[in-house]
């Protein structure tokens, strides 16, 4: 079993504040890294897919970076807003369709 | 409107009896999986199937067993077996790979809980 770590484990943060976290995972074998956001009551939801060392990517607050050589992913959520409270978890492809998750960083927005 | 469903939300099952979990889509996805989650732990890959009539064992696949007899439909069944079954699952599926890549995201259907007494 791959391990895949994210820290910290939960976090949080008064609204408007900056934050960001990481997700650690094996750096032979990379194929994909994904991170998805999962709120209470609802189903996790995809936000980025990175394929290649150097891959940033960014949605409206949210942006993440990827390492591949040195094995990881960081995620950032500028200006943070209670609505972006949510466990967000990452994932570790190492070969066609399987993946590892994380076992998530737990976000709490303070208003 | 396109999805993943999983019935039922919650379920309970006596001890020693076997249990199956209903996962259907409509997005027209090859691939489906099963995952569990237990407090303080993250996704646990069960079985995954990347076609129809073939599926392979995922992390934990000790005591559980799936079906992938129709594209849209990846039961799986808890048998008494599986020693420790109380968890939630979750269903997902995925779209054939774009660009030629080797993976693509995840939709997840809304989970079961199943509880065992």
């Amino acid at each position: 079993i791959l391990n895949v770590e994210q820290s910290p484990q939960s976090l949080h943060v008064q609204e408007g504040d900056s934050t960001n976290f990481t997700c650690s995972f094996p750096s032979s074998n990379f194929y994909a890294l994904h991170w998805y956001r999962w709120e209470t009551a609802k189903s996790p939801e995809a936000l980025f897919v990175m394929t290649l060392n150097g891959d940033e990517k960014k949605k409206g607050r949210i942006s993440a970076t990827l390492n591949t050589k040195e094995g990881y992913s960081y995620l950032y959520i500028k200006g943070s807003q209670p609505e972006d409270s949510a466990t967000y978890l990452c994932a570790f492809s190492g070969g066609y369709q399987k993946v590892t998750f994380g076992t998530g960083t737990k976000l709490q927005v303070i208003p | 409107d396109g999805g993943i469903t999983q019935s039922p939300k919650y379920l309970f099952r006596k001890e020693g009896q076997n249990v199956t979990l209903s996962c259907e889509q409509n997005l027209n996805h090859d691939a489906m999986y099963w995952y569990r989650q237990d407090p303080g732990q993250g996704l646990r890959l069960i079985y995954y199937s990347q076609i129809v009539n073939d599926f392979q064992k995922g992390d934990i696949a000790e005591g559980y067993s799936v079906s992938r007899e129709k594209k849209e439909s990846f039961p799986l069944t808890v048998t008494s077996a599986q020693k420790n079954p109380t968890a939630f699952y979750l269903c997902a599926s995925s779209p054939p790979p774009s660009g030629g890549g080797p993976y693509n995201e995840q939709f997840f259907g809304p989970g079961t809980r199943l509880t065992v007494l």
